[in-house]
């Protein structure tokens, strides 16, 4: 079945470390997303990437970077930098020319805790 | 800029009353109107979407959507609610013909259906 696989679904980073959240979608598109959801904020756009080899910020991009070498895949590196990381994060995907019938895709997400 | 307010945090309806959930938008030129669902721990699930056409959007699991222009809304309705309709419902927009830019979502509306 085609979808979007996040891994892993639970994570637990210890203070002043990297992690890193795994996106991969076997649906052929060509744009990913990484949200942060936090309670009672909606969603909000960490980064973003139209096609492979480029990405762009969105409106919280500080303390996270990501890669896009392949079309498939969109991790997303948490990093040190980012003071409060604790929050559910959400991967997206949509083909070039917007969302066919269905609306963007969305894998089933990975809460990501500090200890 | 795009934007989405929804303007209840939390709604409660009995079993088997209509139900609607409110969301009104911002966009630039025409838009291009979700809505999704989340249950707990889980990704967005994908309802309904407006691009074009009759205002009346039908969409997944008996819900319906009602855009208007004037009043630059998208509201939610189901016409009897379900126990099983509880869950956090989100409004998204994008501008129509932008492609893959990222959806704008709103803060998203619990709905509690009490039995």
């Amino acid at each position: 079945d085609g979808g979007i696989t996040q891994s892993p679904k639970y994570l637990f980073r210890k203070e002043g470390q990297n992690v890193t959240l795994s996106c991969e979608q076997n649906l052929n598109h060509d744009a990913m997303y990484w949200y942060r959801q936090d309670p009672g904020q909606g969603l909000r756009l960490i980064y973003y990437s139209q096609i492979v080899n480029d990405f762009q910020k969105g409106d919280i991009a500080e303390g996270y970077s990501v890669s896009r070498e392949k079309k498939e895949s969109f991790p997303l590196t948490v990093t040190s930098a980012q003071k409060n990381p604790t929050a559910f994060y959400l991967c997206a995907s949509t083909p070039l020319t917007g969302p066919g019938d269905y609306g963007d895709t969305f894998g089933s997400g990975t809460r990501l805790t500090v200890v | 800029a795009q934007s989405v307010a929804q303007p209840e945090d939390q709604v409660n309806v009995a079993e088997g009353n209509p139900l609607t959930v409110k969301c009104t938008y911002s966009v630039s030129g025409n838009p291009y109107l979700f809505w999704y669902v989340q249950y707990p721990n889980r990704g967005l699930q994908f309802l309904l979407k407006y691009i074009t056409g009759d205002n009346l959007v039908k969409g997944s699991y008996g819900f319906e959507a009602e855009f208007n222009k004037s009043q630059t809304s998208f509201h939610l309705k189901k016409p009897s609610a379900l126990v099983s309709d509880s869950a956090l419902y989100f409004c998204a927009v994008r501008a129509l013909n932008s492609g893959n830019t990222p959806l704008v979502f709103g803060k998203g509306t619990r709905l509690s259906v009490i039995a």
